[in-house]
């Protein structure tokens, strides 16, 4: 089994809907990352989460440490949105060295 | 102030040639990371380091061998290439506490 999970692995979604993406860990963490690729393209990172909420533009993300999942949602959604959203945790103790990530999940907006 | 630069941006080697591949960061930050990308597997760490003459073993690291002389960069090196190894290459840096990761555009390699 994956020390991070991401679900679901593939998503369709309309203009406008409201997205959300989930990932799981199995490890105690000091840090998570969530990030964007565009097909063919490089890596953006999007947050960095070690409690709590943040927010940017139509983007919002939450963690849970005690239950050790977080969820990126995308209010909103655009078109230009469709890409690949990816989950990476620190695992506790590595002081960042380590990073370990998810599979990712294949996002795709339709006009 | 161009962030991570990785340099080739795409190479084509033959079974057994050598090769380095160079991450650069002008942003001063201690950590960086080697990864690979292949359909389906997603992103997998190679190598590390947390500081300048520091490296460690990710999760995939036979093969492959780094060094970290300078802070700045981060040095990939393939002694005997694979077909094995034929995939995209990114190096990313980070500064640690709540900042980014912050990604090259990856170096598309391919092994024949």
């Amino acid at each position: 089994k994956n020390e991070v999970e991401q679900s679901p692995q593939n998503l369709t979604a309309q203009e406008g809907e409201f997205i959300t993406i989930n990932c799981s860990y199995s490890v105690g963490i000091s840090a998570l990352h969530w990030l964007q690729q565009h097909p063919g393209g490089g890596i953006v990172s999007l947050f960095m989460l070690s409690s709590g909420k943040k927010k940017h533009g139509r983007l919002i993300a939450t963690i849970n440490i005690q239950e050790k999942h977080s969820s990126l949602h995308i209010t909103a959604s655009h078109p230009r949105d469709s890409a690949v959203y990816i989950c990476a945790v620190h695992p506790r103790g590595t002081s960042y060295g380590k990073l370990t990530f998810g599979q990712g999940t294949i996002l795709t907006v339709h006009p | 102030n161009a962030g991570v630069t990785q340099t080739p941006k795409f190479r084509v080697l033959k079974t057994g040639q050598s090769m380095t591949l160079l991450c650069a960061q002008d942003m001063n930050h201690e950590y960086m990371y080697w990864y690979r990308q292949d359909p389906g597997m997603g992103l997998r760490l190679i190598h590390y380091s947390v500081g300048e003459g520091t490296t460690a073993k990710g999760e995939v690291p036979d093969g492959y061998n780094v060094s970290r002389l300078k802070k700045q960069n981060f040095l990939l090196g393939l002694e005997s290439a694979a077909p094995s190894q034929t995939s995209v290459y990114f190096c990313a840096s980070y500064r640690g506490g709540g900042m980014p990761l912050h990604f090259g555009n990856g170096t598309r390699l391919t092994v024949t």
